[in-house]
């Protein structure tokens, strides 16, 4: 079965500074890749996805992240991160061909001090 | 964009009685919707697939006759907490795919369920 883990819980950066996020998995093939943000009371918003190709994808309000297949991370980053940028961050995957059967981490939760 | 909404975005109940949860599509027709159900502090579980017409597909554990899900349009899904007790109390989050041939989930903004 597939798996998703996000191995941290809880992260605080100062504001400006850079930002990585990991996320390592478990899956038989290559699997659809995605991040999610939430804010609290809120519900997902996507910032980037991976199906194939470039292993570098670029997302929305700068964020990127990168498919190393050898290390099964796909881990993201933002070279400067905001204070609106606080909120819990997901890394989910689904099965190669279909991005409807999502399986989610548990999520990094992200502070920002100003 | 596309829009999913959901509706109470919070709602507040007694032990024993059952509260219904609406997912809509505003601008696009789903034929197919997603309820997931996030516990505090974890991440969000797939609970069902609601399919237009048909009866939802439910995931292993999940207590079909306790959360019901009917589909009765191409834009609206519903799950209704049956005999709702504590245990029930959390976040419901819909999601659906933004038409034909997409292939990422736009998710609602959840519904936050207390049982008192």
């Amino acid at each position: 079965a597939q798996s998703v883990t996000q191995p941290d819980i809880h992260i605080t950066v100062s504001e400006g500074a850079s930002l990585e996020l990991r996320c390592n998995y478990s899956y038989g093939a290559t699997p659809y890749l995605f991040w999610y943000v939430q804010s609290p009371g809120q519900g997902l918003q996507l910032l980037l996805k991976y199906f194939s190709g470039d292993t570098l994808v670029q997302g929305i309000k700068g964020f990127e992240a990168e498919f190393k297949r050898s290390q099964s991370s796909f881990n993201l980053r933002k070279p400067s991160v905001h204070w609106s940028d606080a909120a819990e961050y997901f890394c989910a995957v689904a099965p190669p061909g279909t991005a409807s059967k999502l399986t989610f981490g548990t999520g990094t939760r992200l502070q920002v001090t100003l | 964009g596309a829009v999913v909404s959901q509706h109470p975005s919070r709602v507040i109940c007694k032990s024993g009685t059952s509260v219904k949860i609406e997912c809509r599509s505003l601008d696009f027709q789903a034929t197919t919707m997603f309820w997931y159900r996030q516990f505090p502090k974890k991440s969000l579980m797939l609970m069902a697939t609601s399919n237009e017409g048909s009866k939802a597909t439910y995931e292993q554990g999940v207590e079909k006759d306790k959360f019901l899900i009917n589909h009765a349009s191409l834009t609206l899904s519903t799950l209704t907490v049956t005999s709702a007790h504590p245990e029930d109390s959390s976040f419901y989050i819909c999601s659906a795919f933004s038409g034909a041939g997409a292939n990422v989930l736009t998710f609602g903004a959840g519904s936050r369920l207390t049982v008192l």
